[in-house]
């Protein structure tokens, strides 16, 4: 079955350094890739996608770049905030049968930034 | 645009006790979700409705019941609560389609005591 692994958090990082969170996948077919966040307290929210093999997602300084052939969809960001603190979310869409397009995500990595 | 938006926000059950989550989108989007987040778990999905009439089972669906009323409310049914179903849920939107994001709700805290 389709499963997504992201490198394992907590991750700390000052104000202004360099961010990478891994991601890689396994899925049948070409999924769809998503990167989410949760702030602290909130729901999960969109943070970039990409729908085809070397789609580039970007939004507020993220970037990831779906890698087919090495199964990644890993997030940047060159100068990480205090506000990015959240926990981030890889996940993949894969048609299951029918019109049933489910999310698979996987764990999440908490991202502390400190000023 | 309300977007997601989810009942109660916290809620506290004895074991054995019945309740249930409510979910309600305005965005007119076919699919509904409910997932439960817990601690070094991520999301897993519980039940989902890819469309208006029709239900399906996730990943983690024993213990749980779901309604799709109509196209705009889906709601999560704990017949009889356990400790184990302590958790935050979250209810998603999304048009139907292998490429289009889940819009999530706030959120439920549910603890089973």
């Amino acid at each position: 079955g389709d499963s997504v692994t992201q490198m394992e958090g907590p991750v700390t990082l000052s104000e202004e350094a360099f961010l990478t969170i891994n991601c890689t996948y396994t899925a049948t077919g070409y999924p769809s890739l998503f990167w989410y966040v949760q702030y602290p307290g909130e729901g999960l929210q969109l943070l970039l996608k990409a729908t085809k093999a070397d789609d580039k997602g970007s939004n507020k300084g993220f970037e990831a770049t779906y890698r087919k052939e090495t199964t990644s969809f890993h997030l940047e960001k060159g100068s990480v905030q205090v506000s990015d603190s959240a926990v981030y979310f890889c996940a993949l869409s894969d048609r299951s049968g029918g019109s049933n397009y489910k999310l698979t995500f996987g764990k999440g990595t908490l991202l502390t930034v400190n000023p | 645009n309300a977007g997601v938006t989810q009942t109660p926000k916290f809620q506290v059950l004895k074991t054995g006790q019945s309740m249930t989550l409510q979910c309600a989108q305005d965005m007119n989007h076919n699919s509904m979700y409910w997932y439960r987040q817990d601690p070094g778990m991520g999301l897993r999905l519980i039940y989902y409705s890819a469309s208006e009439g029709t239900t399906d089972k996730g990943e983690v669906p024993n213990g749980y019941n779901v309604s799709r009323l109509n196209k705009r409310e889906f709601s999560l049914r704990l017949e009889s609560a356990a400790p184990s179903q302590t958790s935050v849920y979250f209810c998603a939107s999304s048009v139907a389609g292998h490429a289009y994001e889940q819009y999530f709700g706030p959120g439920t805290r549910l603890t089973v005591t």
